[in-house]
Formats: structure tokens, sequence, C-alpha cells
């Protein structure tokens, strides 16, 4: 069975900080992994999507990266805001099964980040 | 248009009521998922439709019954349900069979009584 683990369990920076969120996996046979973002009784938001074949994904002040071999990813924040406060989840996805059917998604507990001013 | 719509957002019942959540997605995504979430831990899987049949029951209680309109709707439909099944219920799709990517409601807040 897929194991998730992310660290830390809680990150508290001041604002303007570069950080880096850990993620890793015990089965490498993925299909793809997805970094979300949760706000405190909301639902989640997706942020990045790296597939298996890639190496890294970027958005405006984020980059994931993808090590399968290592079953390491990481997401990195630049020049942290207080907006950016709110928990953040990793998930992977198994290799698809027999036909088009989608591999079972395994969450990370999250990391819960507070930026402050 | 990436939205997957929740309705309620928040609900309360009594263990003797019958309710349903709502989800709505019209991104022509054809797999449609029910996840339970409880304060500070990670959704759990419950259920997924795949081109609007059962495909994945994770063991849920029967009190919690799925069902899949058409390929856009999702219900839950709650009967009887105890106090402990108290969470947030979130619904999310996928349907980009190249990607994969999952995306979420805001999820309904279901408080039993």
């Amino acid at each position: 069975k897929q194991e998730v683990t992310q660290i830390p369990a809680a990150l508290s920076v001041p604002e303007g900080e570069n950080l880096v969120l850990n993620c890793s996996f015990t089965d490498s046979a993925i299909y793809n992994l997805q970094w979300f973002r949760q706000d405190p009784g909301k639902g989640l938001t997706s942020l990045l999507l790296i597939q298996s074949s890639q190496r890294e994904q970027t958005s405006g002040r984020l980059n994931a990266s993808l090590d399968k071999s290592s079953g390491r990813s990481t997401l990195y924040i630049a020049a942290s805001q207080p907006g950016d406060s709110a928990t953040y989840l990793c998930a992977v996805r198994k290799s698809r099964g027999r036909g088009s059917t989608l591999g079972r998604l395994y969450f990370g507990r999250g990391t819960q980040l507070t930026v402050w001013p | 248009d990436t939205e997957v719509t929740q309705t309620p957002k928040h609900l309360v019942m009594g263990m003797t009521n019958k309710k349903s959540l709502k989800c709505e997605q019209h991104m022509g995504h054809r797999a449609m998922y029910w996840y339970k979430q409880k304060a500070k831990k990670p959704p759990e899987l419950m259920f997924v439709y795949s081109y609007e049949k059962l495909s994945i029951n994770e063991s849920v209680p029967s009190r919690f019954s799925p069902e899949c309109p058409n390929s856009s709707l999702l219900n839950l439909h709650l009967h009887a349900l105890q106090p402990e099944d108290s969470a947030l219920y979130l619904c999310a799709s996928s349907g980009r069979e190249n990607t994969g990517e999952l995306f979420f409601g805001e999820g309904s807040r279901l408080t039993v009584l």
C-alpha cells in the first residue's frame, strides 16, 4: 500500500521567506502527484500537478519537483506572504489499472503553514 | 471553468433525519468522488463513480447511499447517521484521462446531533 508522508507537519515563517515543503511516498509506481492547498473549513484547491514523466511544474511563486526514483516531491514557495497561510496537501495517484481505470489517490497528512507579517 | 459546486454548504441533522448532499460539475468529467474529512486529517475516499457507475465503495456504512443521476450530478443520501459522522464532505471530479487531475468542491459541513 502506498504511504505518503509530509514533513514538516507545521511551519511558521515571517513574510518574505522562501520555503520548501516535503512529500515522500513509498511506491514509485505512480501516475502523477498533485499538490493542494486547503484553507480552514474549505475544500481543496489544486496548485500543481506533475505527471510521472515530468520533473517539475511551476505556477507563479510555486514550483514543485518530482524525483520518482527516490520517492520524493518538494513544493517550493518563493517570497511567502500571509495569504499563503493554509494547509498544503500532497497526493499521489497510483499507476493506471487495466484499461482506462485511473489509479487510487493517496494523501499525506499535510503541512500547516503560517506566514506572519 | 474548473468548478465543482456542492450544496448545501452547511447541514445540521438529527439521527433520525433523511437528507441529501448534492454535487455538480460541468467540465465533462466522467469520474466523480465523495470524500469525508475530519478535522486536521486528510480526506478519506468513500465512493468513486466512473461513467455513472459505482466503481469503488470503500466499505462505507449503508447509512450513506451515493447516487449518480447523470454525468454532471452526484448525490449522497444520508439516513440514520451517528454523531461521529459529523465531518466535511467533499465532492471531486476528474476527467482529463491524460492527466488525472482532481478538482474539489468547497465541501458540505455536516453536523449530526
